[in-house]
């Protein structure tokens, strides 16, 4: 079973469009993050939320809106994409709010055109 | 920004340790080493962390000085899936909420 998930693996879009990535843990754990890893192959935290609370909001255009229905789920939600949003998201997990030990999902590549 | 410093790049031959250095000299008390790898077009891996003690696990081995400004984490006998980008990092503790900060870690190479 994948402990953390995400869908699509795989996103080519054009410019001004709104997309949306998904994830899923099955790993019963209290937090999820959004990474992103950009063409230099840095990766910075976005946000992170703890059942389904937002706790950390790391410098990120409105454009991004992360929702959590539920402590399982974490979607990232991105409006009127831009050139610069091409990049790897990854989601993940860890038990509680200030653990480091974190579980990373397989990341989606976004492709901006 | 990371407060970790690693060599750009290491190689290793399989079967042999594969011993990879990591400053963090501004360390505090409270805060933990943990080390990360990345292996190509897969999410990162969480593998190890310590405090003070040195850890071992399934995967490697922990290495902290006693003063805590360094670090090495130890793969006991490298394999060519080991290949990849390994990263150390000081948890930041306070509020930081579990917030990873990445740098450019070490790229291990491990060649037949």
């Amino acid at each position: 079973d994948t402990a953390v998930s995400q869908t699509p693996k795989y996103l080519v879009t054009q410019m001004g469009n709104d997309k949306s990535i998904k994830c899923e843990q099955n790993l019963g754990h209290d937090t999820m993050y959004w990474y992103k890893q950009d063409s230099k192959k840095f990766l910075k935290i976005m946000f992170s939320y703890n059942n389904k609370e937002l706790i950390i909001n790391e410098t990120v255009p409105n454009r991004f809106s992360p929702k959590s229905p539920d402590k399982a789920h974490l979607n990232l939600h991105i409006n009127s994409l831009e050139l610069g949003d091409s990049a790897v998201y990854f989601c993940a997990s860890s038990q509680y709010l200030e653990t480091y030990e974190q579980y990373f999902g397989p990341g989606t590549r976004l492709t901006v055109t | 920004d990371a407060k970790t410093t690693q060599p750009t790049s290491m190689d290793c031959a399989e079967g042999r340790a594969a011993n990879l250095p990591c400053n963090h000299s501004t360390i505090s008390g409270n805060e933990y080493v943990y080390w990360y790898r990345q292996i190509h077009s897969q999410g990162p891996q969480y593998i190890i962390h310590g405090l003070k003690n040195n850890e071992t696990n399934e995967m490697a081995s922990l290495i902290i000085t006693e003063d805590r400004k360094s670090s090495t984490l130890i793969l006991p006998h490298a394999t060519l899936r080991d290949t990849a980008v390994y990263y150390c990092i000081v948890s930041e503790g306070g509020t930081s909420y579990g917030k990873l900060t990445f740098g450019q870690g070490t790229i291990l190479t491990v060649h037949p």
